[in-house]
């Protein structure tokens, strides 16, 4: 089993819409989780963290946390165009493990 | 633009090169990374330094040497690498390593071409 799983896509969704992008891990001990962006040939970006089960938004983007069932999502709404790029879900006990990459197309 | 920096962006070498990739941080943090990125994959964690000294290394070929001369600076040695290490190579750095103080921040990476 990987320890952080995440659905390769692609994940095509028409500009303002909501895209969801889910992540699973392995590791019960895992205390910090992030989502990432990462543009084609460019370096990965913090989106959002999350340390405590529940909700956090910030903008057009919420990041939810459900320890229990081991499970990390980020919502976009209002999807737009420049938000295309593969979404990175990273977990950290010591350290940072990345999932393979959600890539999200937003058509116009 | 990132408050990691790292030099060359682009690096093309032979087998039998020996060259350097280099890694700038000033925002105080006390750990750095490099992970090594192929195309459609996601980044692979390679070495750590927390405090300036080796925290893990993951089974990485001793073709790859890493060095810390100081808090701000890491430095990835290259030595005799195959054509299946071309890569994106991401230098990172955290406030700390591990728990709540995590969160990694990146520089823009050295597209590196082993021929």
């Amino acid at each position: 089993q990987k320890e952080v799983e995440q659905n390769s896509g692609p994940l095509s969704v028409p500009e303002g819409a909501i895209a969801s992008l889910n992540c699973t891990y392995s590791d019960r001990g895992s205390q910090s989780f992030f989502w990432y962006r990462q543009y084609s040939g460019k370096s990965p970006e913090l989106i959002m963290f999350i340390y405590s089960n529940g909700d956090k938004e910030d903008g057009r983007f919420t990041a939810q946390l459900n320890k229990a069932s081991q499970y990390v999502s980020l919502l976009i709404r209002d999807s737009q165009p420049s938000d295309s790029a593969t979404y990175l879900c990273a977990v950290a006990n010591n350290d940072m493990r990345f999932g393979a990459g959600t890539r999200l197309t937003v058509k116009p | 633009d990132t408050e990691v920096t790292q030099t060359p962006k682009h690096l093309v070498m032979g087998m039998t090169n020996k060259k350097s990739l280099k890694c700038e941080q000033h925002m105080g943090h006390r750990a750095m990374y490099w992970y090594k990125q192929k195309a459609k994959k996601p980044p692979e964690l390679m070495f750590v330094y927390s405090y300036e000294k080796l925290s893990i290394n993951e089974s990485v070929p001793s073709r790859f040497s890493p060095e810390c001369p100081n808090s701000s600076l890491l430095n990835l040695h290259l030595h005799a690498l195959q054509p299946e290490d071309s890569a994106l190579y991401l230098c990172a750095s955290s406030q700390d390593r591990g728990g709540y103080n995590s969160p990694l921040h990146f520089g823009n990476g050295t597209r590196l071409t082993v021929t």
